[in-house]
């Protein structure tokens, strides 16, 4: 069965500053990446996911991630937050349709 | 495009009593839904996979008697959660893939707050 871990629970900047929040899966195989961002009372929303082809792949709002295979990792990295980004971060993994979620990171950013 | 609505968006009933919450693919046709829980400051639990036209499959652990999952068209899957129990109280989402698409996306509904008194 795959998993997902991601390493930070919750993670406080200050505007500006530059994030990186960890992900690493447990699958052997062909599999679809995704991070998910959901705002205080809101739904999840797709940031970004890579399928295939370049590994460093950008989503909305500034937000980028780099796949590197051989680590298993998907890591989702900001180089300037903004208070907005304010947010629980969620990293999946996708095969044959499936997905399955880490835990999830809780960002606060402090103005 | 894809967006997947999910009615209601809050329900509380009383112990005992039957729910159902209705997940929509309004511009998509979807094969697969999926449904999962959400409990507070955790992440999505994979309950069930809705299947078109046929039973849903659930992960280990989901009572498919206590978590009834209709699949009746390419837009539309239920839940029923039946004889509610506070326990169940929950945060509840749905997401659907676009079939014509692939498959590899899914989109999620905005979710549907149960409380059991």
């Amino acid at each position: 069965a795959q998993s997902v871990s991601q390493h930070n629970h919750h993670v406080i900047l200050s505007e500006a500053a530059s994030l990186e929040l960890g992900c690493n899966y447990s699958y052997g195989g062909t599999v679809n990446l995704f991070w998910y961002v959901q705002y205080p009372g809101q739904h999840l929303q797709l940031l970004l996911k890579y399928f295939s082809g370049d590994p460093l792949v950008k989503g909305i709002k500034g937000f980028e991630a780099e796949f590197i295979k051989s680590k298993f990792s998907f890591n989702l990295r900001k180089p300037s937050v903004q208070w907005s980004d304010t947010a629980e971060y969620f990293c999946a993994v996708n095969h044959a349709g499936k997905s399955t979620f880490g835990d999830g990171t809780t960002l606060t950013v402090k103005p | 495009g894809a967006v997947v609505s999910q009615h209601p968006s809050r329900v509380i009933c009383k112990s005992g009593t039957s729910v159902k919450i209705e997940c929509r693919s309004l511009d998509f046709q979807a094969t697969t839904m999926f449904w999962y829980r959400q409990f507070p400051k955790q992440s999505l639990m994979l309950m069930a996979t809705s299947n078109e036209g046929s039973k849903a499959t659930y992960e280990q652990g989901v009572e498919k008697d206590k978590f009834l999952i209709n699949h009746a068209s390419l837009t539309l899957s239920t839940l029923t959660v039946t004889s509610a129990h506070p326990e169940d109280s929950s945060f509840y989402i749905c997401s659907a893939s676009d079939t014509l698409a692939g498959g590899h996306e899914q989109y999620f509904g905005p979710g549907t707050r149960l409380t059991v008194t």
